[in-house]
């Protein structure tokens, strides 16, 4: 089945850097590509949707100058967490679909991200 | 607004029991509903989906009901496994080739030998 990478899988930074989450799809063209958030034992937190040559869009609530998407290209999305801080600690998993038009059914998820601010 | 409603919380069951974790949907336009296994620190990985055509999907193990006039369906783990327990998401979606998955709130499943 289709596989999506993500790196790094864990991540300890210090308070005001920035850390980069990529999210690659190994074996197929992902136009589209979902970054959620994960505090824990919840849910998703779907924070944006990234297409790629695109702006990502982001939902309600997610500040777009404190996590920067870029989707250059049809297998790569980052994510950028500028200036962290202790309370963006949490589990960042990133999803691509396979075949654009398809819907969820060729979605497939990253396998996360544990992101640390000390 | 929670469109996706999962329940319960938490469920324990014996080896060889049966699981079962149920969902409601209020958005009549969902027309995907996937079910979603998380193991602590991974990702979710799909286990099962079903789409409002079948009342019924089964893949060894792993069964979904779906009950369309009553905007409910339900994952059912047959002969449940100490290697099953894990975070169980249903979720949801809308026919769109962009429209990001709804999740319900997860279920934590404990099998217990």
């Amino acid at each position: 089945g289709a596989v999506v990478s993500q790196h790094p899988s864990r991540v300890i930074c210090k308070s005001g850097t920035s850390v980069k989450i990529e999210c690659r799809s190994l074996d197929f063209q992902a136009t589209t590509m979902f970054w959620y958030r994960q505090f824990p034992k919840k849910s998703l937190m779907l924070m944006a949707t990234s297409n790629e040559g695109s702006k990502a869009t982001y939902e309600q609530g997610v500040e777009k100058d404190k996590f920067l998407i870029n989707h250059a290209s049809l297998t790569l999305s980052t994510l950028t967490v500028t200036s962290a801080h202790p309370e963006d600690s949490s589990f960042y998993i990133c999803s691509a679909r396979d075949l654009p038009g398809q819907g969820n059914e060729k979605l497939f998820f990253g396998s996360g991200t544990q992101l640390s601010v000390l | 607004q929670q469109q996706v409603k999962q329940s319960p919380q938490s469920l324990i069951v014996q080896k060889g029991g049966i699981s079962i974790i149920n969902c409601a949907y209020e958005n009549t336009a969902f027309d995907y509903f996937p079910w979603y296994q998380q193991f602590p620190g991974k990702g979710p990985a799909l286990l099962i989906a079903i789409r409002p055509d079948v009342s019924e999907k089964k893949e060894g193990r792993f069964t979904i009901s779906f009950n369309k006039s009553a905007k409910q369906f339900s994952l059912h783990i047959m002969d449940s496994q100490p290697g099953d327990s894990a975070t169980y998401f249903c979720a949801a979606s809308t026919p769109s080739g962009n429209t990001p998955l709804v999740f319900g709130k997860g279920t934590r499943l404990s099998v217990i030998a």
